[in-house]
C-alpha cells in the first residue's frame, strides 16, 4: 500500500521569504502522480501544483515549485514570497493505478507579517 | 463554474443517533469521492463512484455508513447510529473522468460533524 509522510507537523514563515514543505512517500508503482494540496482555515481543499511522476522536469504554478526526486521518494513544495494568504494546512498526495488519492497528514504553515 | 457543493455545514447530533450529508459534484463530473478527515490528519477516503456505480468503498465502515449516488449526480452519505469517533469533518470532492484532468479533484467546503 501507499504511503506519505510529512513529517514536519508545523512551520512558520516571514512574508516575503520562501519556505519548503517537505513530502516523502512509498510505492512500488513506476507510474503516478503527485499532489500539494493547501487547506484554507475555511476547509475548502485547493490543489496546488501537480507532478507527473514519468516527467523529469518539476512542475511550477507562479510561486509555487516542486523539487521531485523519484528515486528518493521526496517531492517538496517550495513557496516562494510568502504571503499572508498562503497561511493554510498543506497537504502532499499520491494517486496511482488504483486512482485512490493517498494525503499525508498534513502541515501547519503560518506566514507572519 | 460553480464548485462542489456540500449540506449541512455543520451539524451536532448525539451518540447512537442518524445523520446525512449531501453533495452536489460539479457538473460533468462522473466520479465523486467521500472522504472523512479527523481532526489533525489527512483526509481518508471512504467512497467513490463512478456515475452511481461504486468503484471503491473498502474504507467505509459498512454496519453504519451507507451512501449513495442515484442518477448519477447527487449524492448522500448517511451515518446510522452515530459513534463518538465519527466526530469529523466529511469533505466530498468530483472528478473527471479518463485523461489528465481524471487526475484532479475538486473539493466542497466540507461538513462539520460533532457527535456528543
Amino acid at each position: 500500500a501507499q504511503t506519505v509522510t510529512q513529517s514536519q507537523p508545523e512551520m512558520s514563515v516571514q512574508e516575503a521569504e520562501t519556505v519548503t514543505l517537505s513530502c516523502t512517500y512509498d510505492t512500488s508503482e513506476s507510474n503516478y502522480y503527485l499532489f500539494w494540496y493547501k487547506q484554507p482555515p475555511s476547509r475548502q481543499m485547493i490543489l496546488v501544483i501537480r507532478q507527473e511522476a514519468y516527467k523529469q522536469q518539476n512542475a511550477t504554478e507562479n510561486r509555487f515549485s516542486v523539487n521531485f526526486q523519484k528515486a528518493a521518494k521526496s517531492f517538496s513544495l517550495k513557496i516562494s514570497d510568502s504571503q499572508l494568504g498562503d497561511t493554510a494546512m498543506y497537504f502532499c498526495a499520491f494517486k496511482g493505478g488504483s486512482e485512490k488519492l493517498v494525503f499525508g497528514k498534513g502541515m501547519k504553515l503560518t506566514v507572519n507579517p | 463554474e460553480a464548485g462542489v457543493a456540500q449540506s449541512p455545514r455543520y451539524k451536532i447530533i448525539e451518540k447512537r443517533q442518524s445523520v446525512a450529508f449531501w453533495c452536489n459534484p460539479i457538473s460533468g463530473h462522473a466520479t465523486l469521492y467521500w472522504y472523512q478527515q479527523i481532526l489533525g490528519q489527512g483526509p481518508k477516503l471512504l467512497i467513490q463512484f463512478q456515475n452511481n456505480g461504486v468503484v471503491d468503498d473498502s474504507q467505509l465502515p459498512k454496519d453504519r455508513f451507507s451512501a449513495e449516488r442515484l442518477k448519477g449526480v447527487d449524492s448522500t452519505l448517511k451515518i446510522q447510529p452515530a459513534k463518538l469517533e465519527d466526530s469529523a469533518v466529511y469533505l466530498c470532492a468530483s472528478s473527471l473522468v479518463g485523461g489528465p484532468s481524471s487526475y484532479e479533484q475538486y473539493f466542497g467546503p466540507g461538513t462539520r460533524l460533532t457527535v456528543t
